[in-house]
Protein backbone atom coordinates (compact mmCIF):
# COMPACT_ATOMS: atom_id res chain seq x y z
CA UNK A 1 0.00 0.00 0.00
CA UNK A 2 1.37 3.22 -1.06
CA UNK A 3 2.18 5.67 1.68
CA UNK A 4 1.18 9.29 2.09
CA UNK A 5 2.42 11.52 -0.80
CA UNK A 6 3.24 15.51 -0.84
CA UNK A 7 3.69 17.68 -3.47
CA UNK A 8 6.01 19.33 -4.26
CA UNK A 9 8.89 17.94 -1.89
CA UNK A 10 10.83 21.51 -2.45
CA UNK A 11 9.59 25.39 -3.40
CA UNK A 12 11.31 28.55 -3.20
CA UNK A 13 9.09 31.36 -3.22
CA UNK A 14 9.77 35.07 -2.65
CA UNK A 15 8.26 37.39 0.31
CA UNK A 16 4.30 38.43 -0.81
CA UNK A 17 3.87 35.36 -2.99
CA UNK A 18 1.34 32.35 -2.64
CA UNK A 19 2.03 28.80 -2.72
CA UNK A 20 -0.05 25.23 -3.06
CA UNK A 21 0.64 22.17 -1.45
CA UNK A 22 -0.40 19.12 -2.26
CA UNK A 23 -1.39 15.78 -0.15
CA UNK A 24 -2.53 12.35 -1.15
CA UNK A 25 -3.23 10.26 1.89
CA UNK A 26 -3.22 6.65 2.08
CA UNK A 27 -5.66 4.59 -0.10
CA UNK A 28 -9.32 4.60 2.28
CA UNK A 29 -8.11 7.06 4.79
CA UNK A 30 -10.54 9.76 5.28
CA UNK A 31 -8.83 12.59 7.61
CA UNK A 32 -5.29 14.58 6.69
CA UNK A 33 -4.05 16.73 9.14
CA UNK A 34 -1.49 19.33 7.95
CA UNK A 35 1.62 20.78 10.29
CA UNK A 36 4.23 23.01 10.27
CA UNK A 37 8.20 22.15 11.61
CA UNK A 38 10.72 24.45 11.98
CA UNK A 39 14.17 24.29 14.33
CA UNK A 40 12.44 27.21 17.06
CA UNK A 41 8.87 26.13 17.25
CA UNK A 42 8.95 22.53 16.20
CA UNK A 43 6.17 20.79 15.11
CA UNK A 44 2.53 22.24 15.01
CA UNK A 45 -0.82 21.22 14.34
CA UNK A 46 -2.14 23.88 11.27
CA UNK A 47 -5.66 21.93 10.39
CA UNK A 48 -7.18 18.55 10.07
CA UNK A 49 -9.66 17.61 7.30
CA UNK A 50 -12.22 15.25 7.41
CA UNK A 51 -14.61 14.26 4.81
CA UNK A 52 -13.89 17.58 3.12
CA UNK A 53 -14.93 19.51 6.39
CA UNK A 54 -12.58 21.11 8.54
CA UNK A 55 -12.87 19.94 12.24
CA UNK A 56 -9.99 21.29 13.73
CA UNK A 57 -7.74 24.55 13.04
CA UNK A 58 -4.74 25.48 14.93
CA UNK A 59 -3.06 29.15 15.98
CA UNK A 60 -1.82 30.29 12.30
CA UNK A 61 -3.01 33.56 10.67
CA UNK A 62 -5.77 33.17 7.68
CA UNK A 63 -2.93 33.26 5.36
CA UNK A 64 -2.75 29.49 6.09
CA UNK A 65 -5.76 27.73 4.71
CA UNK A 66 -6.94 24.29 3.05
CA UNK A 67 -9.59 21.80 2.10
CA UNK A 68 -10.00 18.43 1.11
CA UNK A 69 -11.14 17.15 -1.99
CA UNK A 70 -14.16 14.07 -2.12
CA UNK A 71 -11.41 11.99 -2.97
CA UNK A 72 -9.51 12.56 0.24
CA UNK A 73 -6.88 14.80 -0.73
CA UNK A 74 -6.20 17.71 0.33
CA UNK A 75 -4.49 21.09 -0.53
CA UNK A 76 -2.90 24.16 1.61
CA UNK A 77 -2.36 27.54 0.33
CA UNK A 78 -0.79 30.40 1.94
CA UNK A 79 -0.97 33.86 0.72
CA UNK A 80 1.61 36.71 1.01
CA UNK A 81 4.19 34.84 1.71
CA UNK A 82 6.45 36.05 4.88
CA UNK A 83 10.12 34.92 5.59
CA UNK A 84 8.93 33.22 8.66
CA UNK A 85 6.60 30.48 7.02
CA UNK A 86 9.62 28.52 5.94
CA UNK A 87 9.24 25.29 7.28
CA UNK A 88 8.89 21.81 6.36
CA UNK A 89 5.49 21.19 6.19
CA UNK A 90 3.79 17.84 6.81
CA UNK A 91 0.93 16.18 5.75
CA UNK A 92 -0.77 13.09 7.98
CA UNK A 93 -3.31 11.01 6.98
CA UNK A 94 -5.58 8.46 8.99
CA UNK A 95 -8.84 6.36 8.66
CA UNK A 96 -10.70 8.17 10.97
CA UNK A 97 -10.43 9.44 14.69
CA UNK A 98 -11.46 7.12 16.86
CA UNK A 99 -9.20 4.29 18.44
CA UNK A 100 -6.56 2.37 15.86
CA UNK A 101 -8.42 4.60 13.35
CA UNK A 102 -6.69 7.80 14.75
CA UNK A 103 -3.27 6.86 14.18
CA UNK A 104 -1.16 9.05 11.95
CA UNK A 105 1.05 8.51 8.74
CA UNK A 106 2.81 11.42 7.60
CA UNK A 107 4.19 12.12 4.45
CA UNK A 108 8.06 13.33 3.65
CA UNK A 109 6.61 17.18 3.35
CA UNK A 110 7.40 20.03 1.19
CA UNK A 111 10.47 21.81 2.04
CA UNK A 112 9.14 25.89 1.34
CA UNK A 113 11.89 28.17 1.83
CA UNK A 114 10.53 32.32 1.69
CA UNK A 115 13.44 34.71 0.24
CA UNK B 1 -2.54 23.20 28.85
CA UNK B 2 -2.05 22.08 25.53
CA UNK B 3 1.81 22.01 26.44
CA UNK B 4 4.05 18.07 25.97
CA UNK B 5 7.02 18.60 27.64
CA UNK B 6 9.83 16.39 26.35
CA UNK B 7 13.32 16.02 28.00
CA UNK B 8 16.29 15.54 27.59
CA UNK B 9 16.68 17.61 24.16
CA UNK B 10 19.66 15.35 23.04
CA UNK B 11 21.13 11.61 24.01
CA UNK B 12 24.02 9.87 23.47
CA UNK B 13 24.10 6.24 24.21
CA UNK B 14 26.42 3.33 23.63
CA UNK B 15 26.10 0.44 20.81
CA UNK B 16 24.01 -1.64 22.87
CA UNK B 17 22.82 0.54 25.85
CA UNK B 18 19.32 1.62 26.75
CA UNK B 19 18.09 4.90 25.91
CA UNK B 20 15.32 6.92 28.13
CA UNK B 21 13.44 9.38 27.12
CA UNK B 22 11.13 11.21 29.03
CA UNK B 23 7.81 13.04 28.26
CA UNK B 24 5.05 15.32 30.41
CA UNK B 25 1.97 16.75 30.14
CA UNK B 26 -0.76 19.08 31.88
CA UNK B 27 -4.23 18.69 30.13
CA UNK B 28 -5.92 15.04 31.46
CA UNK B 29 -7.98 15.07 28.34
CA UNK B 30 -5.39 13.47 26.23
CA UNK B 31 -5.98 9.79 25.78
CA UNK B 32 -3.98 8.76 23.32
CA UNK B 33 -0.07 9.11 23.36
CA UNK B 34 2.26 8.24 20.41
CA UNK B 35 5.97 7.75 20.03
CA UNK B 36 7.42 9.35 16.63
CA UNK B 37 11.15 8.49 14.62
CA UNK B 38 12.16 10.92 12.48
CA UNK B 39 15.33 10.66 10.36
CA UNK B 40 17.25 13.40 8.54
CA UNK B 41 14.60 14.89 5.58
CA UNK B 42 11.87 12.21 6.29
CA UNK B 43 8.59 12.84 7.72
CA UNK B 44 8.17 11.92 11.39
CA UNK B 45 7.22 7.80 11.42
CA UNK B 46 4.71 6.43 14.01
CA UNK B 47 6.72 3.96 16.16
CA UNK B 48 4.62 3.01 19.14
CA UNK B 49 1.84 4.46 20.96
CA UNK B 50 -0.10 4.07 24.15
CA UNK B 51 -3.73 4.72 25.43
CA UNK B 52 -4.05 5.72 29.53
CA UNK B 53 -5.85 2.38 29.89
CA UNK B 54 -2.59 0.22 30.56
CA UNK B 55 0.62 1.59 32.08
CA UNK B 56 2.84 -0.21 29.79
CA UNK B 57 3.62 -1.64 25.94
CA UNK B 58 6.03 -3.25 24.21
CA UNK B 59 6.97 -3.07 20.75
CA UNK B 60 10.28 -5.58 20.03
CA UNK B 61 13.18 -3.47 21.45
CA UNK B 62 11.00 -0.25 21.86
CA UNK B 63 8.42 0.08 25.22
CA UNK B 64 6.41 2.93 26.66
CA UNK B 65 5.99 3.18 30.17
CA UNK B 66 3.06 5.14 31.73
CA UNK B 67 2.49 6.96 34.66
CA UNK B 68 -0.90 8.55 34.67
CA UNK B 69 -0.86 9.59 38.05
CA UNK B 70 2.24 11.55 37.37
CA UNK B 71 0.83 12.50 33.98
CA UNK B 72 4.59 11.41 32.17
CA UNK B 73 5.08 9.09 29.89
CA UNK B 74 8.65 7.59 28.80
CA UNK B 75 10.09 5.96 25.87
CA UNK B 76 12.47 2.93 26.18
CA UNK B 77 14.43 1.59 23.81
CA UNK B 78 16.29 -1.31 24.78
CA UNK B 79 19.94 -2.35 22.82
CA UNK B 80 20.13 0.38 21.13
CA UNK B 81 21.82 0.45 18.16
CA UNK B 82 23.66 3.19 15.71
CA UNK B 83 20.25 2.72 13.05
CA UNK B 84 18.60 4.25 15.88
CA UNK B 85 20.29 7.31 15.48
CA UNK B 86 17.65 9.74 15.17
CA UNK B 87 14.65 12.33 16.22
CA UNK B 88 12.48 11.21 18.36
CA UNK B 89 9.16 13.67 19.31
CA UNK B 90 6.20 12.42 21.87
CA UNK B 91 2.72 13.64 21.29
CA UNK B 92 -0.67 13.37 22.79
CA UNK B 93 -4.03 13.73 21.34
CA UNK B 94 -7.51 14.36 22.93
CA UNK B 95 -9.11 11.62 20.60
CA UNK B 96 -12.78 11.57 19.98
CA UNK B 97 -13.52 13.88 16.96
CA UNK B 98 -10.14 14.95 16.36
CA UNK B 99 -6.65 14.01 15.48
CA UNK B 100 -5.07 16.83 16.31
CA UNK B 101 -1.30 16.02 18.09
CA UNK B 102 0.66 18.00 20.18
CA UNK B 103 4.09 17.36 20.30
CA UNK B 104 7.11 17.67 22.10
CA UNK B 105 10.10 19.50 21.39
CA UNK B 106 12.17 16.46 20.45
CA UNK B 107 15.24 14.41 21.09
CA UNK B 108 17.97 14.09 19.05
CA UNK B 109 19.27 10.41 19.89
CA UNK B 110 22.86 9.54 18.64
CA UNK B 111 23.88 5.85 18.97
CA UNK B 112 27.72 5.32 19.00
CA UNK B 113 28.97 2.05 18.03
Amino acid sequence: KAGVTQTPRYLIKTRGQQVTLSCSPISGHRSVSWYQQTPGQGLQFLFEYFSETQRNKGNFPGRFSGRQFSNSRSEMNVSTLELGDSALYLCASSLGSSGRNGEQFFGPGTRLTVL
Amino acid sequence: QQQVKQSPQSLIVQKGGISIINCAYENTAFDYFPWYQQFPGKGPALLIAIRPDVSEKKEGRFTISFNKSAKQFSLHIMDSQPGDSATYFCAASKGGATNKLIFGTGTLLAVQP
